[in-house]
């Protein structure tokens, strides 16, 4: 089935570090793609999305990379902070749902 | 940005009972609500559409008789959990998009954790 899913359930980064967070994705048809954060007990929170006719989409110190050929997305966290420390998970929308990613684990060593 | 709040945060009953969660919209109106459902370490898994002033709509595998889902205006949704078990304990998280707001733009509620004794 399709479906969109992370590389790696626990990233561990040194404080003021970049993260790099992946996901891959299966449906090639996909044209709409948001990363959310989400703290321990607490709902998701928005970071960033882009659309299919971009490449990359800069935040304030996020950056989401998409790779159409191998449905590849990216999450990149510049100097990691410690109110870093979450889950964050790629999604993917379709017909006004989201599709959710298993979600990855950014743990900031001081 | 857009507010969501939910109600309550937190909630232990004992198995048999009925618990009701809310989802608020605090400074825009949601035609469309969604209830999910959360275990630990895992994603989202979508429960059901909540729509304004009609009947939701549940994802395959959820009983609409166990978790009745109410949408009785544009700024509130409600969720009851009847009849709770054990196995109902889990962290149930509601979203909404503002009406005008394009595709995507969903806000989260903070969430209410069910524990079920």
């Amino acid at each position: 089935g399709e479906s969109v899913g992370l590389h790696l359930p626990t990233l561990s980064v040194q404080e003021g570090d970049n993260s790099i967070i992946n996901c891959a994705y299966s449906n090639s048809a996909s044209d709409y793609f948001i990363w959310y954060k989400q703290e321990s007990g607490k709902g998701p929170q928005f970071i960033i999305d882009i659309r299919s006719n971009m490449d990359k989409r800069q935040g304030q110190r996020v950056t989401v990379l998409l790779n159409k050929t191998v449905k590849h997305l990216s999450l990149q966290i510049a100097a990691t902070q410690p109110g870093d420390s979450a889950v964050y998970f790629c999604a993917e929308i379709r017909n006004y749902q989201l599709i959710w990613g298993a979600g990855t684990k950014l743990i900031i060593k001081p | 940005g857009a507010v969501v709040s939910q109600h309550p945060s937190w909630v232990i009953c004992k198995s048999g009972t009925s618990v009701k969660i809310e989802c608020r919209s605090l400074d825009f109106q949601a035609t469309t609500m969604f209830w999910y459902r959360q275990f630990p370490k895992q994603s989202l898994m979508l429960m059901a559409t909540s729509n304004e002033g009609s009947k939701a709509t549940y994802e395959q595998g959820v009983e609409k008789d166990k978790f009745l889902i109410n949408h009785a205006s544009l700024t509130l949704s409600t969720l009851t959990v009847t009849s709770a078990h054990p196995e109902d304990s889990s962290f149930y998280i509601c979203s909404a998009r503002p009406g005008t707001a394009p595709t995507g733009e969903l806000f989260f509620g903070e969430g209410s954790r069910l524990t079920v004794l």
